[in-house]
């Protein structure tokens, strides 16, 4: 009964590092979305997929990418760390819209670009 | 495009105080709303979601929200204020194209005091 896990849970990057950010889902979900959450900002939407293979950008989509092989791993990729990335970073997922189910939302990775 | 608004970034109640907090929505055509809770270093779990149906919902832990139209408001209340409903709460909007992706608003943190 894992529904979405994302690891690591913190990570610590110096400026111009990349890394993966993982994000696995079992419950067969269609909809798999990557949010970052900034103090007082509300969570901002970087990228989402509607099906394996189909990605497509969201609200803050700059400095990151993404690919979905497979309908239960939706990685999000950080190529040159920089400080305004420094943000607690949320997957999410969902069945077929939120009409019919809710997003199920993962424990977040905190990531700090030094 | 959908909006979310919420008014009161802080909201401090007494134990066994009603609680109420705001949400104005904007949307051009019937939105599927939400509210969201996320208790600390945790992710976000769904309290309550409105798809057309009842306009009162009812939803977990004795909170619920009223959908109402003609305000554009969908506000969060519990009529009895527990200690542990001190938390960080959002309510999002649906977009509604293919994506059904979330739209958040920047969040309500709630205090209750003993």
């Amino acid at each position: 009964n894992a529904g979405v896990t994302q690891t690591p849970k913190f990570r610590i990057l110096k400026i111009g590092q990349s890394m993966t950010l993982q994000c696995t889902q079992d419950m067969n979900h269609n909809y798999m979305y990557w949010y970052r959450q900034d103090p007082g900002m509300g969570l901002k939407l970087i990228y989402y997929s509607v099906g394996a293979g189909i990605t497509d950008k969201g609200e803050v989509p700059n400095g990151y990418n993404v690919s979905r092989s497979t309908t239960e791993d939706f990685p999000l990729r950080l190529e040159l760390a920089a400080p305004s990335q420094t943000s607690v970073y949320f997957c999410a997922s969902s069945y077929s819209g939120p009409e019919n189910t809710e997003a199920f939302f993962g424990q977040g990775t905190r990531l700090t670009v030094v | 495009a959908q909006s979310v608004t919420q008014l009161g970034s802080h909201v401090s109640v007494s134990e066994g105080a009603l609680v109420l907090l705001r949400c104005n929505y904007s949307s051009s055509v019937p939105p599927y709303l939400f509210w969201y809770v996320q208790y600390p270093n945790q992710g976000l779990q769904l309290l309550l979601k409105y798809t057309s149906a009842a306009t009162l919902v009812k939803g977990i832990n004795g909170f619920e929200a009223e959908f109402k139209k003609s305000e554009t408001s969908f506000h969060l209340t519990k009529p009895s204020a527990h200690m542990s409903d001190a938390a960080e709460y959002f309510c999002a909007v649906s977009e509604m194209d293919s994506s059904y992706k979330l739209i958040f608003g920047s969040g309500t943190r709630l205090l209750v005091r003993p």
